[in-house]
């Protein structure tokens, strides 16, 4: 069964410096696709950036990078140049490939404080 | 361009009761699948629906069921509510559901409250 873990339940970065969210999954299909999503406190999702499983190069959106080791099986996440508009939940999820590829499932989150 | 729109926006039902949540997608989306967050938790796999045929189910129990329309709307029953109902039910739509990146879009929520 396909499984996410993020083990940081809550995490502080100052404001300008750099925080890595961490994600692991668990997949036994080749080809899967992992993605981010930022949750305000406004409750509505947004979506920050997307990995494909055959992806060679690890996926990049603006101050968002997905830091991809596929051998180790996580899709950290990588926000630079935090700014305070970043506090919020964000949760990594993923799509596997084939006749599971309809069903998108989501970690439990980690919470994001930006200090100012 | 509309994006996924979800009413009612807030309910409150009692215990036994019935509730009705509806999702539009954005236009040209042929998926929807549908996703209920406990408070401070992430969100779960409920339903998905494509080309208006259910093609993933969470394990939720038969109390839960779905329906999507011709114009890709859909509709999500809950019966004999229960206080662990209460949550935010998000619906989200997306291209054909399988494919790629099919990001998923979502609406803003309905929050249910159990009393």
């Amino acid at each position: 069964a396909q499984k996410i873990t993020q083990t940081q339940p809550g995490m502080f970065v100052q404001e300008k410096e750099a925080v890595t969210l961490d994600c692991t999954y668990d997949t036994s299909d080749p080809s899967y696709g992992l993605f981010w999503y930022k949750q305000p406190s406004s409750g509505e999702m947004i979506f920050l950036i997307y990995q494909g499983s055959y992806d060679q190069q690890n996926a990049t959106e603006g101050r968002y990078s997905l830091n991809f080791q596929k051998a180790r099986k996580s899709a950290n996440l990588v926000i630079s140049a935090s700014q305070l508009g970043d506090s919020a939940m964000y949760f990594c999820a993923m799509r596997e490939g084939g006749t599971g590829g309809f069903k998108t499932i989501f970690g439990a989150g980690t919470r994001l404080f930006v200090k100012a | 361009d509309t994006g996924v729109t979800q009413s009612p926006t807030h309910l409150i039902k009692t215990r036994g009761q019935q509730v009705t949540l509806r999702c539009s997608p954005i236009s040209g989306h042929k998926s929807v699948s549908w996703y209920q967050q406990v408070l401070g938790q992430g969100p779960q796999f409920i339903f998905q629906y494509y080309e208006k045929e259910e093609r993933g189910r969470g394990n939720f129990p038969d109390r839960f069921s779905a329906r999507q329309f011709p114009n890709y709307s859909s509709e999500l029953n809950v019966n004999a509510l229960l206080l662990g109902d209460s949550a935010l039910y998000l619906c989200a739509s997306s291209p054909d559901g399988h494919s790629g990146a099919n990001v998923l879009t979502f609406g803003a929520g309905s929050r249910l409250t159990v009393l």
